[in-house]
């Protein structure tokens, strides 16, 4: 079984200040998404990494996959309330993806 | 697009009952998900149907579960007889192919009392 593990789990902060959440695992994967989720609603992909290395810019927000493809982290510049939610890292894995638990933001104004 | 579509939201039934959730995914898409969704588990992969044939349904929780999709453009997923511990969030998702991002209907919402 592929496990994903997050940190932290929950994150409470100011709106302006800056965060880093962590995806671990002791598997590799061929990919790497990304998803948030807010409440009452399903999980909205952010970003998708693949190469070993890679790291993507949306906005405010960095994805970086692991030299190994093994890990991933998530790094917000000046969090906004508007990010708030539950942020999901999945790999792909047999055609199907295995979630982390994730860790839910909180941006307090 | 409207995105993949899931029905009922809610649904509160008493044990024992039998449950049908419906999932509508997006046009064209040829992989569907079933993810149960809890805060002690997280998202829980149940099956996952490939040009509507069931490809791997290890996750299923045992023989109360059934998901059929007769056709590209709808999946149920029944649960008889129900029980409390199925209390979950259950979410239908669809994909282009693997490796594409998955877009996730708003969920079921299922309290079984």
């Amino acid at each position: 079984t592929q496990l994903l593990e997050q940190s932290p789990q929950f994150l409470s902060i100011q709106e302006g200040e800056n965060l880093t959440v962590y995806c671990n695992s002791s598997s590799v994967f061929s990919s790497l998404q990304w998803y948030r989720q807010e409440p009452g609603e399903g999980p909205v992909l952010l970003v998708t990494v693949v190469t070993g290395g890679e790291v993507k810019k949306l906005k405010r927000l960095t994805f970086q996959f692991g030299d190994a493809r093994k890990d991933s982290s998530l790094h917000i510049t000046a969090a906004q309330p508007g990010d708030t939610g539950l942020y999901l890292c999945a790999g792909e894995g047999y055609s199907t993806l295995t979630f982390g638990k994730g860790t839910m933001l909180l941006v307090s104004p | 697009d409207a995105g993949v579509i899931q029905s009922p939201r809610h649904e509160v039934t008493e044990m024992g009952q039998e449950v049908t959730l419906r999932c509508k995914p997006i046009s064209g898409h040829n992989s569907l998900f079933w993810y149960r969704q809890t805060m002690m588990r997280g998202l829980e992969l149940l099956i996952y149907f490939n040009n509507n044939v069931p490809i791997d349904d290890s996750g299923m929780p045992e023989d109360r579960f059934s998901a059929k999709m007769p056709n590209a453009s709808f999946s149920t997923l029944k649960i008889q007889p129900s029980e409390p511990r199925d209390s979950a969030v259950y979410f239908c998702a669809s994909s282009l192919a693997a490796g594409f991002g998955y877009t996730f209907g708003s969920g079921t919402r299922l309290t079984v009392v």
